[in-house]
């Protein structure tokens, strides 16, 4: 059964650094979502991305993220100075041309230092 | 601005009997409505959804009821297995129209199958 793939599975980084995230949807998807949970904390929505380009993002994306679709299998999301509040779970999801259901990924730990 | 509300963290049910998850949501502009089951350290799986036209859907072991002039779903395990222990997680979409939506989550509800 088709999944939705991220590496990696956990990255640590120091305050201040950049990182990128990685996710290949399921193949034939159209529509991209990042996601994060802080721990203890519910899922909260990041930005959806659809016909490369942001559709809706919500106010935690703020400019220090960035979505790219660089080439026709990879998602990525940039963090670009990373604080210690960014440390979560961040989860890709993908769905299909209804976009009903999101499908998610197993999720990248983030631990800022 | 909590917008969907799962008012019970946790929930304890014995194998074989039934177990009902709750779920409230606020905006009725929501149209549609996904359970996912999470376990530690591994993302969200889907298992049920329901449109908003509808109120009920069926898929094996789980059910799950919309009542929209309540603004409450519930999801039904029957019968209740030591495999579905785990978080299970409510959500919902707004359509807007354009591209992607992303879904508003609740906080999730801890279900514990006792053997």
């Amino acid at each position: 059964e088709p999944e939705v793939t991220q590496t990696p599975s956990h990255q640590v980084t120091q305050m201040g650094q950049e990182v990128i995230l990685r996710c290949v949807p399921i193949s034939n998807h159209l529509y991209f979502y990042w996601y994060r949970q802080i721990l203890g904390q519910k899922v909260e929505f990041l930005v959806s991305f659809y016909n490369n380009e942001i559709s809706e993002k919500s106010e935690i994306f703020d400019d220090q993220f960035s979505v790219e679709r660089p080439d026709g299998s990879n998602f990525t999301l940039k963090i670009r100075s990373t604080k210690l509040e960014d440390s979560a779970m961040y989860f890709c999801a993908s769905s299909g041309e209804g976009r009903k259901t999101q499908y998610f990924g197993p999720g990248t730990r983030l631990t800022v230092l | 601005d909590q917008q969907v509300k799962q008012n019970s963290p946790s929930l304890s049910v014995q194998e074989g009997r039934i177990s009902i998850l709750n779920c409230d949501y606020t905006n009725s502009m929501f149209d549609y409505f996904l359970w996912y089951k999470k376990y530690p350290a591994e993302g969200p799986t889907f298992l049920i959804s329901i449109s908003s036209i509808k109120d009920k859907n069926e898929d094996g072991r789980f059910t799950v009821f919309l009542n929209k002039s309540a603004k409450h779903l519930s999801l039904h395990i029957v019968p209740s297995q030591p495999g579905d222990s785990a978080v299970y997680f409510c959500a919902a979409r707004m359509y807007s129209g354009g591209g992607a939506d992303g879904l508003t989550f609740g906080k999730g509800t801890h279900l514990i199958i006792q053997p």
